[in-house]
């Protein structure tokens, strides 16, 4: 059973298209997240969820919209892509465990490529 | 500005040698995370380590934090090919924001 699975793998658009990344955790946790990874390997977050409320946003453009219809999904959509927006996007998941800070739970990651 | 500085950037080294990664920071962390990323998947967690000193050990792989929490090593004894990968190191100041390192990637030539 895949833990943190999220859907597409692979996004290849042109500039100026909408697109959306779901994602889907089957761990039970009450906070997911959205990362991205650029080309130098360096991870990013960008928003975080608990329990379907916001609660980071981390100065990202307002083009990016994340959905959180329930605490087992959070999706992102990303309005009018750029150029720039090329990356990785990573899915995440965590308990609220005080003691050991945000134990991350990754998906497999989707490559959005903009051209 | 990156929280956390990860160094080396690149390390390549032999079967069998030993390697050190360090993660240090100017900040104080509630907890400290290593991860390994391997091409094309997520990072998968590799271990927590959430008291000041503290030394964990998982098979040939040692984490350690720093006393004052700002700073973590991991060392790996005899490696080995498999244990190639990008090297995370990541920092949860609060409950919810993880800041990651910019990796360290480990390539083991067999």
């Amino acid at each position: 059973d895949t833990a943190v699975s999220q859907t597409p793998k692979y996004l290849v658009t042109q500039m100026g298209n909408d697109k959306s990344i779901k994602c889907e955790q089957n761990l039970g946790h009450d906070t997911m997240y959205w990362y991205k990874q650029d080309s130098k390997k360096f991870l990013k977050i960008m928003f975080s969820y608990n329990n379907k409320e916001l609660i980071i946003n981390e100065t990202v453009p307002n083009r990016f919209s994340p959905k959180s219809p329930d605490k087992a999904h959070l999706n992102l959509h990303i309005n009018s892509l750029e150029l720039g927006d090329s990356a990785v996007y990573f899915c995440a998941s965590s308990h609220n465990d005080r003691g050991r800070g945000a134990e991350a739970f990754f998906g497999q990651g989707t490559r959005l490529t903009v051209v | 500005t990156q929280l956390l500085e990860q160094s080396p950037q690149f390390l390549s080294i032999q079967e069998g040698e030993n390697l050190t990664v360090y993660c240090n920071s100017s900040s104080v962390f509630s907890s400290l995370q290593w991860y390994r990323q391997e091409p094309g998947e997520g990072p998968v967690l590799l271990v927590t380590v959430v008291t000041g000193g503290e030394v964990k050990k998982l098979k040939r792989l040692t984490f350690q934090f720093g006393d004052a929490r700002k700073d973590s090593s991991l060392h790996i004894t005899a490696a080995q090919p498999g244990d190639t990968g990008l090297y995370l190191c990541a920092g949860a100041r609060n409950d919810y924001k993880l800041s990651f390192g910019a990796g360290t990637t480990v390539t083991v030539r067999a």
